[in-house]
């Protein structure tokens, strides 16, 4: 497997949820317990923001959660706001300590 | 505070190498893991490989098998990233990663270095 799949684009006006989807396989993300997300604005490096399924690191408002149901794995960002627009990725472990990252989603707030 | 800096930009011609350079400071370097994520123009994050920086103990994806090598230099708190018979498809952003914590590798990622662009050009 490649990449783990995820929604091209979503959209939201601001103080609405969204939630992205990440779907893997019992490979990785049905089979592992090390599922993170990344957010990313243009020109910069990756952040992260929430590891472990749904543990957030310091800092990052508490709007974002993540979760998990078999093979897909979930952020939702609950209350959108402006400076959230920007590129989400996945990450899992995969069997014998790989590292699988998904599609990437463009998050728009209208 | 943990910082990752890594060499500057090159660009290469296709079949040659390239090597990028990535000077850790902040941390005891022994401690944690190391990777290297790459990003095309405009494309996804890929992951391409790890270095258990204690011991020197390697893993790569299998996208790159043959073709990419991860060392480090304990002395000198680096890692190393040499990619060999660069194509046009190269061309990306490489990043090193430094994961959340000491193990198992390939758990999650909380610094970031800067990135370094490689082109690949005739």
């Amino acid at each position: 497997q490649s990449a783990l799949a995820q929604p091209r684009s979503v959209s939201g006006s601001p103080g609405q949820s969204v939630t992205i989807s990440c779907i893997g396989t019992s490979s990785d993300v049905g089979g592992y317990y090390y599922v993170s997300w990344y957010q990313q604005h243009p020109g910069k490096a990756p952040k992260l923001l929430i590891y472990d399924v749904n543990r957030r690191p310091s800092g990052v408002p508490d709007r974002f959660s993540g979760s998990k149901s078999g093979n897909t794995a979930s952020l939702t960002i609950s209350g959108v706001q402006p400076e959230d627009e920007a590129n989400y990725y996945c990450c899992s472990e995969a069997a014998t300590y790989a590292v699988i990252f998904g599609e990437g989603t463009k998050l728009t707030v209208l | 505070q943990v910082q990752l800096v890594q060499s500057g930009a090159e660009v290469k011609k296709p079949g040659a190498s390239v090597r990028v350079s990535c000077e850790a400071s902040g941390y005891t370097f022994t401690t944690y893991a190391l990777h290297w994520v790459r990003q095309a123009p405009g494309q996804r994050l890929e992951w391409m490989g790890w270095i258990i920086t204690v011991s020197g103990k390697t893993k790569y994806s299998q996208n790159f098998q043959g073709r990419l090598t991860i060392t480090r230099d304990t002395s000198a708190s680096t890692v190393y990233m040499d990619l060999t018979s660069l194509t046009s498809e190269d061309t990306a952003i490489y990043f090193c990663v430094r994961q959340g914590i000491p193990s198992p590798p390939g758990n999650w990622f909380d610094t970031w270095g800067q990135g370094t662009l490689i082109t690949v050009s005739s």
